[in-house]
């Protein structure tokens, strides 16, 4: 079975600041990988995805995300955040191949930019 | 190009009630996937329907159930609510058949948030 671990619940950053979300995964096979944003009272829109390839991965909004096999890792990166980026993120997962159609989320992580 | 659209956004229910839940697929979409997400929580998997059948399910009672249309729309029908299947119920639309895996992307639409009483 397939699970997400996003390290961190709550990260608080100042504006113009880099930002740093982690997200760990388990898996017995090759998984697909992305990255949700959920403003408030709102439905997920896709940041980025890692299906093959490069292992970074660059997404919307000056979003990116490095995969790493060895670590089971796919943190997300911002060099210098705005205040409209404010939301909770969610990394999810998904096997590769088979009869595994579903995604895995984690918990998610509220980022929360101040002035 | 529209994207997944669900209705209605909002809805009050009482305990014991039953409830259906709608969504209509992104444009070139055929595959459609419900998720619960309780509050402060990820969304969990509940089912996914593709050619008008459930082809995957999660963890959730029968309580769940769901239809899947000639159009790709579908239902998502809930019995007997319980307090605690408040939550938000996102809908998210793929495409099967794209290559190197790209029908795993699922895109979600804005959600119905149920409130049982």
């Amino acid at each position: 079975a397939q699970s997400v671990t996003q390290l961190d619940s709550q990260v608080p950053v100042f504006e113009e600041a880099p930002v740093e979300l982690r997200c760990n995964y388990s898996s017995s096979v090759s998984v697909y990988l992305f990255w949700y944003v959920q403003y408030p009272n709102q439905g997920l829109q896709l940041l980025l995805k890692y299906l093959s390839g490069s292992t970074l991965v660059k997404g919307i909004n000056g979003f990116e995300a490095e995969f790493n096999k060895s670590q089971t890792s796919f943190h997300l990166r911002k060099p210098s955040v705005h205040i409209s980026d404010t939301a909770e993120y969610f990394c999810a997962v998904s096997e590769y191949g088979g009869s595994n159609y579903k995604l895995t989320f984690g918990k998610g992580t509220l980022l929360t930019v101040n002035p | 190009d529209a994207g997944v659209t669900q209705s209605p956004t909002h809805l009050i229910k009482t305990r014991g009630q039953q409830v259906t839940l709608r969504c209509s697929p992104k444009s070139g979409h055929d595959t459609v996937s419900w998720y619960q997400q309780a509050l402060g929580q990820g969304p969990q998997f509940i089912f996914q329907y593709y050619e008008e059948e459930e082809r995957q399910r999660g963890n959730f009672p029968d309580r769940f159930s769901g239809h899947q249309f000639p159009n790709y729309s579908s239902e998502l029908n809930v019995n007997a609510l319980l307090l605690g299947d408040s939550a938000l119920y996102l809908c998210a639309s793929s495409w099967d058949r794209e290559t190197l895996g790209m029908g795993k992307t699922q895109y979600f639409g804005p959600g119905t948030r149920l409130l049982v009483l």
